[in-house]
């Protein structure tokens, strides 16, 4: 398996809802990331997860709140998100957070949020 | 085809050509460097990368080539299909490894005419 699997692919939410964004891989990567994409624009980095931990957080507000329950997974939490919340959210997995390794990062195809 | 200047965010070649994209980076200690292809809808995809020690790189019809003095990368696509449109970013690790994540470049969208 070496793909980054997201789930929904699309999102609507209203601004009083709490909703989940998933993703899953299964390739033994060790560090996770959320990004977000405006359209015509590069991603953003969000969060990052090392080895299950939350090392970088930027400056992201609070109302998205990322969870890593184990090394396969990555959820990120909606509470209380803004129109200009909309976006396309990806994420990504490489294999060694830490080393001094040369591999690519593995994107997904990313959950489309529409907020309302 | 060839992108004028650096931040050209749409390049237009014919089918067959070849084509030059274009990307300036912004941290001088950043050590590892990737292209991505973005099409409609989709993540972005793996093209090729090319460490900092390094100053060209080839694939399969593509060549990265790496210009530390002036921070600056390109992509070569040889003979342009119409399976290569799409956005493409050049992204750049800064030094730490993995943990730091990605910055990606502002793209450039690359159509191609028949």
């Amino acid at each position: 398996d070496t793909e980054v699997t997201q789930t929904p692919k699309h999102l609507v939410m209203g601004m009083t809802n709490k909703k989940s964004l998933k993703c899953e891989q299964h390739m033994g990567h060790r560090a996770m990331y959320w990004y977000k994409q405006k359209a015509k624009k590069p991603p953003e980095l969000m969060f990052v997860y090392s080895y299950e931990k939350l090392s970088i957080n930027e400056s992201v507000p609070s109302r998205f709140s990322p969870e890593c329950p184990n090394s396969s997974l990555l959820n990120l939490h909606l509470h209380a998100l803004q129109p200009e919340d909309s976006a396309l959210y990806l994420c990504a997995s490489s294999q060694d957070p830490w080393g001094a390794q040369y591999y690519g990062y593995t994107f997904g195809s990313g959950t489309r949020l529409t907020v309302v | 085809g060839e992108s004028v200047g650096l931040h050209l965010p749409t390049l237009s070649v014919q089918e067959g050509d070849n084509s030059i994209i274009n990307c300036a980076y912004s941290n001088s200690a950043s050590d590892y460097f990737i292209w991505y292809k973005q099409e409609s809808g989709k993540g972005p995809q793996f093209i090729i990368d090319i460490r900092s020690n390094m100053d060209k790189r080839q694939g399969q019809r593509v060549t990265v080539l790496l210009n530390k003095t002036v921070k600056h990368l390109s992509l070569q696509i040889a003979a342009t299909q119409p399976g290569d449109s799409a956005v493409y970013f050049c992204a750049e690790r800064p030094p730490g490894g993995g943990a730091d994540g990605l910055t990606f470049g502002k793209g450039t969208h690359l159509i191609i005419q028949p």
